[in-house]
């Protein structure tokens, strides 16, 4: 299993870009990078997923370096609503999805 | 796309009652389903994942028992509930073979008293 860090919490502002940074060092091949974002009293939501370089959706874009042993997850002009909790997960998508494990996540306080 | 129901949103119980939680997944055959749980301000952690009926592997030992009598049902259960398994339960559900993930249900948070 790939474990990965993440800062515990993170403070920014209405309308500012935040990146949140997760750490993989033991990240195998056939590894996929994912991002979710939960809410309180919610199931985390999917919000991106990428195997290398840069992905953008509609709501976020993903870097991964070469060496893909960190991934940054960007979310552009934040607001209010954007406070959550993100979760980074790494795993082998083929593999059924049982070696996918949530750490505590990044906590996000958007403030005004 | 995949839905996922899952109920009863909320649930007090009593210790040493039973606990039955219903999953039920629409939108796609043969899914991998799971069932997580979240203490309060803690990460997730993977309790059970069944990848087809009648097979169910257990991540952590428990007093509680999961079971996935059709393809698209997955049962969480307890014959004696503990304090300690007061959370916040979530099932979810990827596709066989890859995708792009987990898609979550609602969850149920559950108090023993």
């Amino acid at each position: 299993l790939a474990k990965t860090t993440q800062p515990i919490s993170m403070d920014s502002y209405e309308g500012q870009e935040v990146n949140i940074t997760c750490s993989h060092n033991n990240i195998a091949t056939n590894d996929y990078i994912t991002w979710y974002q939960q809410f309180p009293s919610q199931g985390p939501r999917f919000i991106i997923q990428g195997y290398k370089t840069k992905v953008t959706n509609e709501v976020a874009s993903l870097f991964i370096p070469a060496d893909r042993k960190s991934s940054t997850l960007s979310l552009p002009r934040v607001s209010l609503s954007d406070t959550a909790v993100y979760y980074c997960l790494v795993g082998d998508m083929s593999d059924y999805g049982q070696n996918f494990v949530f750490g505590p996540g990044t906590r996000l306080s958007v403030l005004p | 796309s995949q839905t996922i129901h899952q109920w009863p949103a909320t649930l007090v119980q009593p210790v040493g009652s039973p606990l039955s939680l219903e999953c039920t997944v629409e939108g796609t055959s043969n899914p991998n389903l799971y069932w997580y749980r979240q203490a309060a301000g803690r990460g997730l952690q993977l309790l059970f994942y069944s990848v087809g009926i009648g097979q169910i592997s257990s991540e952590v030992p428990q007093n509680l028992s999961a079971s996935r009598p059709q393809d698209r049902q997955f049962i969480l259960s307890s014959k004696k509930l503990l304090l300690s398994d007061s959370g916040f339960y979530l099932c979810a559900t990827s596709k066989q073979g890859g995708g792009y993930g987990y898609t979550f249900g609602s969850g149920t948070r559950l108090t023993v008293v």
